[in-house]
Protein backbone atom coordinates (compact mmCIF):
# COMPACT_ATOMS: atom_id res chain seq x y z
CA UNK A 1 0.00 0.00 0.00
CA UNK A 2 1.44 3.30 -1.23
CA UNK A 3 1.62 6.27 1.33
CA UNK A 4 0.07 8.49 -1.31
CA UNK A 5 -3.10 7.77 -2.77
CA UNK A 6 -3.50 8.17 -6.79
CA UNK A 7 -6.42 7.00 -8.62
CA UNK A 8 -5.42 3.86 -11.14
CA UNK A 9 -7.04 5.10 -13.85
CA UNK A 10 -7.43 8.04 -15.66
CA UNK A 11 -8.60 8.74 -19.34
CA UNK A 12 -9.31 11.68 -21.88
CA UNK A 13 -9.82 12.22 -25.21
CA UNK A 14 -7.31 14.10 -27.56
CA UNK A 15 -7.05 17.70 -26.80
CA UNK A 16 -9.09 17.55 -23.73
CA UNK A 17 -7.64 18.15 -20.38
CA UNK A 18 -7.46 15.47 -17.60
CA UNK A 19 -6.08 16.43 -13.92
CA UNK A 20 -4.75 13.32 -11.51
CA UNK A 21 -4.86 13.37 -7.70
CA UNK A 22 -2.25 12.53 -5.47
CA UNK A 23 -3.24 12.55 -1.79
CA UNK A 24 -2.00 12.21 1.47
CA UNK A 25 -1.57 13.93 4.74
CA UNK A 26 -0.17 17.35 6.18
CA UNK A 27 3.36 15.03 7.03
CA UNK A 28 4.15 15.16 3.72
CA UNK A 29 1.87 17.17 0.79
CA UNK A 30 0.63 19.35 3.27
CA UNK A 31 4.11 20.30 4.89
CA UNK A 32 6.57 20.99 2.72
CA UNK A 33 6.17 22.23 -1.14
CA UNK A 34 8.12 19.22 -2.18
CA UNK A 35 5.43 17.28 -4.75
CA UNK A 36 7.05 15.92 -7.63
CA UNK A 37 5.48 14.06 -10.65
CA UNK A 38 6.84 11.38 -12.95
CA UNK A 39 5.98 10.19 -16.31
CA UNK A 40 6.91 6.93 -17.10
CA UNK A 41 6.55 4.35 -19.97
CA UNK A 42 6.90 0.95 -19.18
CA UNK A 43 10.51 -0.40 -20.27
CA UNK A 44 12.00 3.19 -20.32
CA UNK A 45 13.34 5.23 -17.25
CA UNK A 46 11.40 7.97 -15.25
CA UNK A 47 10.60 11.38 -16.42
CA UNK A 48 10.91 14.49 -14.50
CA UNK A 49 7.31 16.42 -15.22
CA UNK A 50 6.68 18.53 -12.40
CA UNK A 51 8.93 19.28 -9.39
CA UNK A 52 8.00 21.85 -6.00
CA UNK A 53 4.20 21.59 -6.98
CA UNK A 54 4.60 23.35 -9.93
CA UNK A 55 7.58 24.11 -12.01
CA UNK A 56 8.59 22.28 -15.16
CA UNK A 57 11.97 21.25 -15.86
CA UNK A 58 13.62 22.31 -19.17
CA UNK A 59 12.03 20.91 -22.01
CA UNK A 60 8.44 19.65 -20.12
CA UNK A 61 5.73 20.90 -22.75
CA UNK A 62 3.56 23.57 -20.92
CA UNK A 63 0.31 21.43 -21.74
CA UNK A 64 1.73 19.85 -17.92
CA UNK A 65 1.12 21.58 -14.84
CA UNK A 66 1.33 21.07 -11.21
CA UNK A 67 -0.80 22.16 -8.23
CA UNK A 68 -1.53 21.90 -4.66
CA UNK A 69 -3.84 22.45 -2.02
CA UNK A 70 -3.63 21.15 1.45
CA UNK A 71 -2.86 17.52 1.58
CA UNK A 72 -3.31 17.20 -2.40
CA UNK A 73 -1.77 17.75 -5.39
CA UNK A 74 -2.26 17.36 -8.67
CA UNK A 75 -1.26 17.48 -12.10
CA UNK A 76 -3.30 18.59 -14.89
CA UNK A 77 -2.67 17.56 -18.60
CA UNK A 78 -3.98 19.98 -21.51
CA UNK A 79 -4.61 19.34 -24.74
CA UNK A 80 -4.04 15.58 -24.54
CA UNK A 81 -1.72 14.26 -26.75
CA UNK A 82 -1.39 10.24 -27.69
CA UNK A 83 2.46 10.66 -26.52
CA UNK A 84 0.76 11.36 -22.91
CA UNK A 85 -0.32 7.81 -23.22
CA UNK A 86 1.37 6.53 -19.66
CA UNK A 87 2.20 5.70 -16.00
CA UNK A 88 2.12 8.80 -13.85
CA UNK A 89 3.51 8.64 -10.17
CA UNK A 90 3.52 11.57 -7.78
CA UNK A 91 6.03 12.08 -4.90
CA UNK A 92 6.65 14.19 -1.77
CA UNK A 93 8.99 14.91 0.55
CA UNK A 94 7.83 13.29 4.14
CA UNK A 95 10.22 14.74 6.54
CA UNK A 96 13.37 12.95 7.99
CA UNK A 97 14.94 12.98 4.67
CA UNK A 98 12.61 10.08 3.35
CA UNK A 99 10.41 10.29 0.27
CA UNK A 100 6.93 8.55 -0.19
CA UNK A 101 5.58 8.33 -3.19
CA UNK A 102 1.56 7.35 -5.02
CA UNK A 103 1.07 3.85 -6.65
CA UNK A 104 0.63 5.47 -9.73
CA UNK A 105 -1.88 6.45 -12.15
CA UNK A 106 -2.31 4.93 -15.80
CA UNK A 107 -3.21 7.72 -18.06
CA UNK A 108 -5.43 6.41 -21.56
CA UNK A 109 -5.80 8.55 -24.16
CA UNK A 110 -8.88 7.30 -26.24
CA UNK B 1 25.53 15.07 -20.35
CA UNK B 2 24.92 13.79 -16.84
CA UNK B 3 24.26 9.54 -17.16
CA UNK B 4 23.76 7.41 -14.18
CA UNK B 5 24.69 3.82 -15.63
CA UNK B 6 23.42 0.37 -13.86
CA UNK B 7 24.81 -2.83 -13.20
CA UNK B 8 23.04 -5.73 -15.17
CA UNK B 9 20.66 -8.09 -13.85
CA UNK B 10 21.22 -10.31 -11.14
CA UNK B 11 19.57 -13.82 -10.17
CA UNK B 12 19.89 -14.94 -6.60
CA UNK B 13 18.52 -17.30 -4.19
CA UNK B 14 16.19 -16.26 -1.13
CA UNK B 15 18.58 -15.38 1.98
CA UNK B 16 21.11 -14.19 -0.37
CA UNK B 17 22.23 -10.95 -0.94
CA UNK B 18 22.48 -9.07 -4.11
CA UNK B 19 24.90 -5.36 -5.19
CA UNK B 20 23.62 -3.12 -7.95
CA UNK B 21 26.26 -0.42 -8.96
CA UNK B 22 25.06 2.87 -10.23
CA UNK B 23 28.32 4.80 -11.99
CA UNK B 24 27.47 7.87 -12.80
CA UNK B 25 29.40 11.06 -15.11
CA UNK B 26 28.62 14.24 -16.36
CA UNK B 27 28.32 16.33 -13.07
CA UNK B 28 29.72 16.90 -9.64
CA UNK B 29 29.26 13.79 -7.92
CA UNK B 30 29.69 14.96 -4.63
CA UNK B 31 27.40 18.16 -5.27
CA UNK B 32 24.13 15.59 -5.69
CA UNK B 33 21.84 13.29 -3.68
CA UNK B 34 21.65 9.99 -5.32
CA UNK B 35 18.39 8.11 -4.39
CA UNK B 36 17.52 3.99 -4.97
CA UNK B 37 13.80 2.99 -5.60
CA UNK B 38 12.84 -0.07 -7.12
CA UNK B 39 9.58 -1.30 -8.81
CA UNK B 40 8.19 -4.47 -8.35
CA UNK B 41 6.74 -6.32 -11.39
CA UNK B 42 3.44 -5.15 -12.15
CA UNK B 43 3.39 -2.10 -9.29
CA UNK B 44 4.49 1.43 -8.31
CA UNK B 45 7.78 2.64 -7.51
CA UNK B 46 8.84 2.12 -3.69
CA UNK B 47 11.48 4.75 -2.14
CA UNK B 48 14.70 2.53 -0.62
CA UNK B 49 16.93 4.98 0.40
CA UNK B 50 18.65 8.11 -0.74
CA UNK B 51 22.80 8.55 -0.08
CA UNK B 52 24.88 11.98 0.58
CA UNK B 53 27.97 11.59 -1.89
CA UNK B 54 29.71 14.21 -0.32
CA UNK B 55 28.81 14.39 3.42
CA UNK B 56 28.44 10.20 3.13
CA UNK B 57 24.89 10.32 5.27
CA UNK B 58 22.70 7.72 4.32
CA UNK B 59 18.75 7.82 5.18
CA UNK B 60 16.87 4.71 4.45
CA UNK B 61 12.74 4.04 4.82
CA UNK B 62 11.72 2.57 7.47
CA UNK B 63 10.68 -0.55 5.56
CA UNK B 64 14.00 -1.40 4.20
CA UNK B 65 16.30 -0.40 7.24
CA UNK B 66 18.46 -3.00 8.40
CA UNK B 67 18.57 -4.96 5.16
CA UNK B 68 19.59 -2.67 2.31
CA UNK B 69 22.80 -0.15 2.63
CA UNK B 70 23.97 2.44 -0.15
CA UNK B 71 27.67 3.14 -0.16
CA UNK B 72 29.39 5.02 -2.74
CA UNK B 73 33.37 5.34 -4.01
CA UNK B 74 34.23 9.06 -4.91
CA UNK B 75 37.38 8.09 -6.93
CA UNK B 76 34.88 6.31 -9.30
CA UNK B 77 31.39 8.40 -9.16
CA UNK B 78 29.58 4.79 -8.13
CA UNK B 79 26.98 4.32 -5.41
CA UNK B 80 26.53 0.82 -4.78
CA UNK B 81 23.20 -0.60 -3.01
CA UNK B 82 23.41 -3.91 -1.15
CA UNK B 83 20.33 -5.93 -0.18
CA UNK B 84 20.58 -8.67 2.38
CA UNK B 85 18.39 -11.52 3.26
CA UNK B 86 16.65 -11.68 -0.27
CA UNK B 87 13.25 -12.61 -0.35
CA UNK B 88 10.94 -13.75 -3.45
CA UNK B 89 9.04 -9.97 -3.40
CA UNK B 90 12.52 -8.05 -3.31
CA UNK B 91 12.04 -9.73 -6.99
CA UNK B 92 11.97 -6.52 -9.66
CA UNK B 93 13.48 -3.39 -11.48
CA UNK B 94 15.96 -1.51 -9.02
CA UNK B 95 16.53 2.12 -9.92
CA UNK B 96 19.15 4.61 -8.74
CA UNK B 97 17.88 8.70 -9.54
CA UNK B 98 19.63 11.43 -9.20
CA UNK B 99 18.23 14.05 -6.92
CA UNK B 100 18.96 17.91 -5.70
CA UNK B 101 21.38 19.29 -3.70
CA UNK B 102 19.04 18.36 -0.45
CA UNK B 103 17.22 14.86 -0.05
CA UNK B 104 14.30 16.32 -0.73
CA UNK B 105 13.29 14.04 -3.95
CA UNK B 106 13.49 15.29 -7.58
CA UNK B 107 14.84 13.10 -9.47
CA UNK B 108 16.20 14.18 -12.81
CA UNK B 109 18.00 11.90 -14.01
CA UNK B 110 17.33 8.20 -13.33
CA UNK B 111 19.62 5.08 -14.22
CA UNK B 112 18.49 2.28 -17.05
CA UNK B 113 17.29 -0.27 -14.17
CA UNK B 114 18.82 -3.15 -12.65
CA UNK B 115 16.63 -6.17 -13.06
CA UNK B 116 16.45 -8.62 -9.65
CA UNK B 117 15.42 -12.06 -9.31
CA UNK B 118 15.18 -13.66 -6.26
CA UNK B 119 13.98 -17.68 -6.95
CA UNK B 120 14.87 -21.30 -5.51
Amino acid sequence: QSALTQPPSASGSPGQSVTISCTGTSSDIGGYDFVSWYQHHPGKAPRLMIFEVTKRPSGVPDRFSGSKSDNTASLTVSELQAEDEADYYCSSYAGRNTVVLGGGTKLTVL
Amino acid sequence: QVLVVQSGAEVRKPGASVKVSCKTSGYIFSAYYIHVLRQAPGQGFEWMGVINPGGNTKYYSQKFQGRVTITRDTSTSTVYVNVSDLRSEDSGLYYCARGGRSPSGVWDYWGQGTLVTVSS
